[in-house]
């Protein structure tokens, strides 16, 4: 069966710092894979997604950026962290199309002080 | 452009009560339309989906939807509620590029 995992699951970090977070998934390959953001009241916004290793497309504009470094792996990543990326991080994997849907992973609460 | 609309940001509703949950989705074909579930603090679970066939379609924990193209409404609903039920819920359209847009949301609150 096919498992996502992402950590951490909670995370403080103080602005400027470096963000890494990461994403795996195990039981399926050539995975789609994407990051979204939830802020309260406002839903999910779909930040970027990946068809494919080193293949990323980014939905907004933003000081994240995301990377596929092998088939399964999902990184998200920051150089100077802003208070306003402060939020709830969720990956998830989909096969090609979508009639499965998608699979989430646990999400990563990050606040930045 | 997809878009997804729910327009009731919370809803309690009484233990044993049915309930009805509002989506209505903006997409130029057929969608495929899912319903997902949040517990706090966590991912979101796959509650249902439709994207062709009988547009009542059944799901976990006792839920079900049914997919209107007329309303452009993928309504979930359930005959009674269990307190385990509070949660929120999410509304997801999506096409040809698997990219799904979500609604904002419904926190389900259920009274004792």
């Amino acid at each position: 069966s096919q498992t996502i995992h992402q950590w951490p699951a909670t995370l403080v970090q103080p602005v400027g710092s470096p963000l890494s977070l990461e994403c795996t998934v195990e039981g399926t390959s050539n995975p789609n894979l994407y990051w979204y953001r939830q802020a309260a009241g406002r839903g999910l916004q779909l930040l970027f997604y990946s068809v494919g290793i080193g293949q990323i497309s980014s939905e907004v504009p933003q000081n994240l950026s995301a990377s596929r470094p092998q088939d399964r792996q999902f990184i998200l990543s920051s150089k100077k962290l802003l208070l306003s990326d402060s939020g709830f991080y969720l990956c998830a994997w989909s096969r090609e199309g979508l009639s499965y849907g998608y699979t989430f992973g646990s999400g990563t609460r990050l606040t930045v002080v | 452009a997809q878009s997804v609309t729910q327009p009731d940001i919370h809803i309690t509703v009484s233990e044993g009560a049915s309930l009805e949950l509002r989506c209505n989705y903006s997409y130029g074909a057929t969608p495929y339309l899912f319903w997902y579930v949040q517990s706090p603090g966590q991912g979101l679970q796959l509650l249902l989906k439709y994207f062709s066939g009988d547009t009542l379609v059944q799901g976990i924990k006792g839920f079900e939807a049914e997919f209107k193209r007329s309303q452009s409404s993928f309504n979930l609903r359930k005959p009674s509620v269990h307190w385990s039920d509070a949660a929120e819920y999410f509304c997801a359209v999506g096409g040809t590029a698997s990219k799904l847009t979500f609604g904002t949301g419904t926190r389900l609150q259920v009274t004792l």
